[in-house]
């Protein structure tokens, strides 16, 4: 099926510094979502994108986190600075305009120190 | 409180034979979604459904908006059918957004 393929799939990094988590979405896919995935519990919706715009955020999208897809290229969550609370699993999925269904990179674990 | 209760939180079959797994939803839903997160932690998409049921193999799911459920049934439990299933829920005009439940860990014994 169709693949979402998600650079690094590890990042380890001290509090404060700057991470940026990279997303390879599928080729003819318009939307693009970041969920976070603290161990052991459920997915929980970050953001979705669209057309150069956020399109809707949840609380957990804090102002340290940005996302961006510059021409075309990956897309991106930027954490500036991290916290401890930001260790989780980070998973890109996009989909395409008229298609309901969201296909799932295979995530990136954040390790905050 | 969750607008998407999954259950049960955790199911143990023995190899060849089958369950179902239920989601409810505290709000209208236009769509459910149901993945397969593996041990590598990749989700795996199931099914989609709008409505109706949809059936793939040895796995069957159905969706009723208008009593706010999802069903998802396995038969004949495979090794590996082990892992986290989750159901994922999109309310109307939400943008695609899904829901998640806390998921079902399911382990099939040999």
């Amino acid at each position: 099926g169709p693949k979402v393929l998600q650079i690094p799939s590890h990042q380890i990094i001290d509090m404060g510094q700057m991470v940026t988590l990279n997303c390879d979405p599928v080729s003819n896919h318009l939307y693009f979502y970041w969920y976070k995935q603290i161990l052991g519990q459920q997915m929980e919706f970050l953001v979705n994108f669209y057309n150069g715009k956020v399109m809707e955020k949840s609380k957990l999208f804090k102002d340290q986190f940005s996302v961006e897809r510059p021409d075309g290229s990956y897309f991106t969550l930027k954490i500036q600075p991290t916290a401890l609370e930001d260790s989780a699993v980070y998973f890109c999925a996009s989909s395409s305009p008229g298609a309901e269904t969201l296909y799932f990179g295979s995530g990136t674990r954040l390790t905050v120190l | 409180g969750d607008q998407v209760e999954q259950s049960p939180s955790a199911l143990s079959l023995h190899e060849g034979t089958g369950s179902a797994l239920r989601c409810n939803f505290t709000t209208t839903m236009r769509a459910v979604q149901w993945f397969q997160q593996n041990s590598r932690g990749s989700l795996i998409n199931l099914f989609y459904l709008a409505s109706g049921t949809k059936e793939n193999g040895r796995l069957k799911s159905t969706f009723n908006s208008k009593e706010s459920y999802s069903t998802l049934h396995i038969r004949d439990a495979q090794l590996e059918d082990s892992g986290t299933y989750f159901c994922a829920a999109e309310a109307g005009g939400s943008n695609a957004k899904l829901t998640f439940g806390k998921g079902t860990k399911l382990s099939v014994k040999s």
